[in-house]
């Protein structure tokens, strides 16, 4: 069974200093990555997604993530962190014809 | 377009009661997802539909929770009787037919369901 694991529950970072948020998976075959991040009171919104191709993905709000298949990670990444990046951010993936299965999400906050 | 729209925004019901929830997905989108938010179980798949038929309701927890979707632009996620233990955020997404369940998914800004 296909499972996605965020290790951190909160992760704290001073504004201006580089992010990451980390993200394992657990895919039979070729994985299909995702992160989503989630405002307070508000649905989860897409940031960027991983299909095939470079590892290096870039996404919204000047975020990235870089898959790392021998590490089977997907951490997403930002190189300086703005105070309005705080936020809860979900990890994703699925093998392909299956829906797509959920981290538990980490609460990243950014202080000024 | 609006966006996955849901409502309502907010339902507080009694224990017993039926509460029915309300999604409009993304005109043209041919896959709809339910899911329920708790702090303790994180973000869970309910059931998911393709082309209105439902594919998977594996995540539904009981007899209770029922969902269909009459067609291309509604479906409604059905709890009778309701719990306490219901009481969730519930979001719907939905998603293009390009990747199939991989594709993007969409998510409408959720109903927050209090049982009391």
């Amino acid at each position: 069974a296909q499972s996605v694991a965020q290790p951190e529950d909160q992760v704290n970072v001073a504004e201006g200093n580089p992010l990451t948020v980390k993200c394992t998976y657990s895919v039979s075959g070729n994985p299909y990555l995702f992160w989503y991040v989630q405002y307070p009171n508000r649905g989860l919104q897409f940031l960027l997604k991983y299909i095939t191709g470079d590892n290096l993905v870039k996404g919204s709000y000047g975020f990235e993530a870089e898959f790392n298949k021998s590490q089977t990670s997907f951490h997403l990444k930002k190189p300086s962190a703005l105070v309005s990046d705080s936020a809860l951010y979900f990890c994703a993936s699925s093998s392909g014809n299956t829906p797509l299965v959920f981290g538990k999400g980490t609460r990243l906050s950014v202080i000024a | 377009d609006a966006g996955v729209i849901q409502s309502p925004r907010h339902e507080v019901t009694e224990m017993g009661q039926e509460v029915t929830l309300r999604c409009k997905p993304i005109s043209g989108h041919d896959y709809l997802f339910w899911y329920r938010q708790t702090m303790m179980r994180g973000l869970e798949l309910l059931i998911y539909f393709n082309n209105n038929v439902p594919i998977d309701d594996s995540g539904m927890p009981e007899d209770r929770f029922s969902a269909k979707m009459p067609n291309a632009s509604f479906s409604t996620l059905k709890i009778q009787p309701s719990e306490p233990r219901d009481s969730a955020v519930y979001f719907c997404a939905s998603s293009d037919r390009v990747w199939g369940t991989t594709d993007t998914q969409y998510f409408g800004p959720g109903t927050r369901l209090t049982v009391l």
